[in-house]
């Protein structure tokens, strides 16, 4: 979607090495969230953001950690992968209560741990 | 914390008739109510919402219903068409869409049969 860009698109990775995916936005939005999509649970939450150096927990954080050093930046990252953790992983932006039109959604990540 | 139930998780109609997919949600405080439609290999995309001082919402083919004291919300698709052959998921949020996130319900696989 134009204004977000999730990167990798791809990657595979081995069960135990440090992974971090990026999301970068250029709509300057206040807040910034990290979801996986896992068939059967639909998406959930897993950290989000109301603003720089400001993150908070969401509903499956566990085995996960974010950053926001600027604006525009959204990192997560695994700091030990599993197997668990394969998954497709969206990062989505939004203005809050005052904003039109809701979430924005990148392209995704689809993440392989083996 | 919040929790969304959505129905069917398939549903297959014939082009040219109606589609309706429910949702209930447990948060009484719960007040921002949006759609999303996620094709293949993308990223969930806003089709319509809904705030709680709101009944019903109409897009062209598309509307909206809310009932607050049942704590239920449909999304209505008429005069179905092959590219509405999609997975929708309803979501419900606290907070207006910003912070804490959207809670989603696990998405419904909508076949449009020619």
């Amino acid at each position: 979607d134009a204004g977000i860009t999730q990167s990798p698109r791809h990657k595979v990775t081995e069960t135990g090495t440090p992974v971090t995916l990026r999301c970068h936005q250029t709509e300057n939005h206040r807040y910034m969230y990290w979801y996986r999509q896992d068939p059967g649970h639909g998406l959930r939450l897993i950290h989000y953001s109301y603003g720089v150096k400001d993150t908070d927990k969401g509903e499956v954080s566990d085995g996960y950690s974010v950053s926001r050093s600027k604006t525009e930046d959204f990192l997560l990252t695994l700091e030990s992968a599993t197997s668990s953790q394969t998954s497709v992983y969206f990062c989505a932006i939004s203005q809050g209560v005052r904003g039109p039109h809701g979430y924005t959604f990148g392209s995704g990540t689809r993440l392989t741990v083996v | 914390g919040e929790n969304v139930e959505q129905h069917p998780s398939t549903l297959s109609v014939q082009e040219g008739d109606s589609a309706v997919i429910k949702c209930t949600y447990s948060d009484s405080a719960s007040n921002y109510f949006p759609w999303y439609k996620q094709e293949l290999g993308k990223g969930p995309q806003l089709i319509i919402d809904i705030r709680s001082n709101v009944g019903e919402k109409k897009d062209q083919r598309i509307a909206v219903t809310l009932n607050k004291t049942a704590k239920h919300f449909s999304l209505h698709i008429t005069e179905t068409q092959p590219e509405d052959s999609a997975v929708y998921f309803c979501a419900a949020s606290k907070t207006g869409g910003g912070a804490d996130g959207l809670t989603f319900g696990k998405g419904t696989h909508l076949i449009i049969q020619p």
